[in-house]
């Protein structure tokens, strides 16, 4: 079974700094994907980015970039440049197998400081 | 373009009362629907997922029941309210078939129990 893990339960940073939150993962699927997900005070979750197991590179969306490393099993979310409304809980998910079924990890709080 | 509703965004209910939360997709045909629930500080777990009207799958025993009555309504129901029913309730939708697409979330219900 798939399993998620977040390690970081609180992470703090200054504006315009960069961040790292981590995620590991274990999965005995060849063909897997990792999602990260950013939910505000407000609840909603939003998707950030996607990684598929067999892209050859890391993903980038924005600020936002995957440090994808397969024989660690980790999926690590740098956010660049943190801005104030970067504070949130971030969660990492991979799908269960064969399905869009999230398994999502406990998830990390971000406090970005002026 | 593809949006989810849900509502009501806040609820308080007493133990023992009835519940039903809708979500609605508009914008796309034949979505995977799923309902999460939070509680408070914690990740997120499938409670029901559904490939098509009628089409319900259960991820863990509980005092909740789901229905699709139409292709892009899904419906939480109970009958009977537990304290351990409150929480914080997320309807997510994807486009039918492939593990790559990321669910997309309603804004999310807060269920209190009372």
């Amino acid at each position: 079974a798939q399993k998620i893990t977040q390690t970081q339960p609180g992470m703090f940073v200054q504006e315009k700094e960069a961040v790292t939150l981590d995620c590991t993962y274990d999965t005995s699927d060849p063909s897997y994907g990792l999602f990260w997900y950013k939910q505000p005070s407000s609840g909603e979750m939003i998707f950030l980015i996607y990684q598929g197991s067999y892209d050859q590179q890391n993903a980038t969306e924005g600020r936002y970039s995957l440090n994808f490393q397969k024989a660690r099993k980790s999926a690590n979310l740098v956010i660049s440049a943190s801005q104030l409304g970067d504070s949130a809980m971030y969660f990492c998910a991979m799908p269960r197998t064969g399905f869009q079924k999230l398994v999502f990890g406990t998830g990390t709080r971000l406090l970005v400081s002026p | 373009s593809q949006t989810i509703h849900q509502w009501p965004a806040t609820l308080v209910q007493p133990v023992g009362s009835p519940l039903s939360l809708e979500c609605t997709v508009e914008g796309t045909s034949n979505p995977n629907l799923y309902w999460y629930r939070q509680a408070a500080g914690r990740g997120l777990q499938l409670l029901f997922y559904s490939v098509g009207i009628g089409q319900i799958s259960s991820e863990v025993p509980q005092n909740l029941s789901a229905s699709r009555p139409q292709d892009r309504q899904f419906i939480l129901s109970s009958k009977k309210l537990l304290l351990s029913d409150s929480g914080f309730y997320l309807c997510a939708w994807t486009p039918y078939g492939g593990t790559s697409s990321p669910l997309h979330f309603g804004n999310g219900t807060r269920l209190t129990v009372t």
